[in-house]
């Protein structure tokens, strides 16, 4: 099985910082990686798919990068909706697998 | 416009079986490259992918949950149907169904299924 391996777990920032999540794979999985977001008591909401791809009508703030096994997500310029949970998943293989997911919290 | 909502027992016992329905509109389950998948998540902790069933009727498990899990499709009900034998109180969570390109762009609201005697 590939594991996705999120850091931080949790991340403290404030409206405006420019924040960076990393998620980093057991082993090779191309650009077949994709971000959620998640608030609380809330369905997941699909951000970014194939590493870098921005799912319509997320805003451009949002953007990711990487290949193989170290991908990240970054968000250019906090907003006060962006403090929420946010996972990573791969589908390169047979099987997917969700990060752990990094908790981003108001400073 | 795609949705998909989860339907089932709230309150399951251990060692019962539980079936989900994922009851979906807006596409179909025939079209190239389209899948439905499941996904849980205990409370409080992180999202789990459990099943997926594609357009083809291709299947892909959990290795960890693969003897419990069966996923089937009715493309003529738009539904797909989970069961997972024997649960366990540890299997306590939100169920989500979620339209697939491997990876989830549309999610049911999620059911919550807890398991007590």
């Amino acid at each position: 099985d590939i594991q996705m391996t999120q850091s931080p777990s949790t991340l403290s920032a404030s409206v405006g910082d420019r924040v960076t999540i990393t998620c980093r794979a057991s082993q090779s999985i191309s650009s077949w990686l994709a971000w959620y977001e998640q608030k609380p008591g809330k369905v997941p909401k699909l951000l970014i798919y194939k590493a870098s791809s921005l799912e319509s009508g997320v805003p451009s703030r949002f953007s990711g990068s990487g290949s193989g096994t170290e991908f990240t997500l970054t968000i250019s310029s906090l907003q006060p909706d962006d403090f929420a949970t946010y996972y990573c998943q791969q589908y390169n293989s047979y099987s997917l697998t969700f990060g752990q997911g990094t908790k981003l919290e108001i400073k | 416009q795609i949705t998909l909502k989860e339907s089932g027992p709230t309150l399951v016992k251990p060692t019962q079986t539980l079936t989900l329905t994922c009851t979906f509109s807006g596409f179909s389950l025939s079209t190239n490259d389209v899948g439905v998948g499941w996904i849980r998540q205990p409370p409080g902790k992180a999202l789990e992918w459990l099943a997926l069933i594609y357009w083809d009727d291709d299947k892909r498990y959990s290795p960890s949950l693969k003897s419990r899990l069966t996923i089937t499709k009715d493309t003529s009900k738009n539904q797909v149907v989970l069961t997972m034998t024997n649960m366990d109180p540890v299997d306590t969570a939100t169920y989500y169904c979620a339209h697939s390109h491997n990876y989830f762009d549309y999610w049911g609201q999620g059911t919550l299924v807890t398991v007590s005697s």
